[in-house]
């Protein structure tokens, strides 16, 4: 199955610098790539995701790189609030054989005010 | 209207017991998944099913038996609790295309005593 890598596992800034958290995958098939962000407490929610025809996209603070020949892709949040402060998961998923949606292993974001 | 909700959000329970964890979503989603959350945040995938039929069982012990009745709904009974059972459980729905976005319900908070 597909083998999603993230990195890293916390990550502490300032207010008001970026942060970037970086994924590899395993399964050249896999073709989606969201981003879920985790609250203390609630559920995974995405926040944003890139199929595997852009190499880009953004969503004002938020963006996503993927490089599809290395395998890698990556999240970036510019200008962070301490409101971004949270637990954020990469995944892989594909349709090549149903979608299954593998996780990373989470990266505990700290945003100090 | 809640899309995917799960019940209960709280469960405690002796070792040894059987308990169930119920899952619905109304989204119209083909698929739909049961994952782990242990301790240290890893959200790893248990079970997928495609319209009532088991897709992914990625070994996970044989006391969790998940039943989906129709597509809608894709409930979790778990054998023989053990200590290790304990953790928070999510169940997730999405369309069968592999390529947009997972729901996940609020998460059910198991703890084994």
């Amino acid at each position: 199955g597909e083998n999603v890598e993230q990195h890293p596992s916390t990550l502490s800034v300032q207010e008001g610098d970026s942060a970037v958290i970086k994924c590899t995958y395993s399964d050249s098939a896999s073709n989606y790539f969201p981003w879920y962000k985790q609250e203390l407490g609630k559920r995974p929610q995405l926040i944003i995701d890139i199929r595997s025809n852009v190499g880009e996209k953004k969503d004002q603070r938020i963006a996503v790189t993927l490089n599809k020949t290395a395998k890698h892709f990556s999240l970036h949040i510019t200008e962070t609030q301490p409101e971004d402060s949270a637990v954020y998961f990469c995944a892989a998923s594909g349709v090549y054989n149903f979608n299954k949606f593998y996780f990373g292993s989470g990266t505990k974001l700290n945003v100090k005010p | 209207d809640t899309a995917v909700s799960q019940t209960p959000k709280y469960l405690v329970t002796q070792m040894g017991n059987d308990k169930s964890i119920k899952c619905e979503q109304n989204l119209g989603h083909d698929t739909m998944y049961w994952y782990k959350q242990d301790s240290k945040k890893f959200l790893k995938i248990m079970f997928s099913y495609n319209n009532k039929e088991l897709i992914i069982n990625e070994t996970v012990p044989n006391r969790f038996s998940p039943k989906s009745p129709d597509k809608a709904h894709l409930n979790l009974h778990i054998n023989s609790l053990e200590l290790g059972d304990s953790a928070v459980y999510f169940c997730a729905s999405s369309h069968r295309t592999g390529d947009t976005e997972a729901f996940f319900g609020q998460g059910t908070r198991l703890t084994v005593v």
